[in-house]
């Protein structure tokens, strides 16, 4: 069964300063893997996705995600943190079968500190 | 730029009660999902529907829940006799053609569901 663990609940950040969120999956393919951000009373807004091909993907809003396989992970970066990136962020695997049901980490909180 | 809807935003109910979830997924999308957020937990997946059937449903969509595409446009999840552990945040879904490679859902901004 595939799983998605986010080991951070909260994290606090400083404006300006850099940002990594921590994602790792189980899965027994190769995985489809997202990253969503939900802004309060928003949606979940899709930031990047990795189907294949080069490990680190570009997103919108600065952000980027690199795959490891070795550690089955696939960490969230921003360089440096803008006041409207507080938010909640979560890590998602899914397959490449047609249902392609998303299986959700537990989500990481994101402060920004002026 | 097209974007899931969800009606209501906010839905209160009596604990035995019938509701009814909307959604309106991206005019040229072909598959439909429901999550739902239990506040402090993951999010979780609840059904798939493709071409007006079920194509995979988790073991939290028991008899209670069923799904409809009852016209071009509507999505809906009705649960018959609401409980009170069925309170959370209620996500709708959709993608494009399963065929094509671009595997990604677009979530509408939910409906909190409030079972008193």
């Amino acid at each position: 069964a595939q799983s998605v663990t986010q080991p951070d609940i909260h994290i606090t950040v400083s404006e300006g300063a850099s940002l990594e969120l921590r994602c790792n999956y189980s899965y027994g393919a190769t995985p489809y893997l997202f990253w969503y951000v939900q802004s309060p009373g928003q949606g979940l807004q899709l930031l990047l996705k990795y189907f294949s091909g080069d490990t680190l993907v570009q997103g919108i809003k600065g952000f980027e995600a690199e795959f490891k396989r070795s550690q089955s992970s696939f960490n969230l970066r921003k360089p440096s943190v803008h006041w409207s990136d507080a938010a909640e962020y979560f890590c998602a695997v899914g397959r490449k079968a047609a249902g392609n049901k998303l299986t959700f980490g537990g989500g990481t909180r994101v402060l920004v500190k002026p | 730029e097209p974007e899931v809807t969800q009606t209501p935003s906010h839905q209160v109910t009596q604990m035995g009660q019938e509701v009814i979830l909307r959604c309106v997924p991206i005019s040229n999308h072909l598959y439909f999902y429901w999550y739902r957020q239990i506040l402090g937990q993951k999010v979780e997946f609840l059904v798939s529907f493709y071409n007006n059937e079920i194509s995979e449903k988790s073991e939290i969509f028991d008899d209670q829940f069923s799904v409809e595409r009852p016209d071009g446009s509507n999505f809906t999840l009705k649960i018959r006799s609401t409980k009170l552990e069925d309170s959370a945040m209620y996500f709708c879904a959709s993608r494009t053609n399963p065929a094509a490679d671009s595997n990604i859902q677009y979530f509408g901004a939910g409906t909190r569901l409030s079972v008193l």
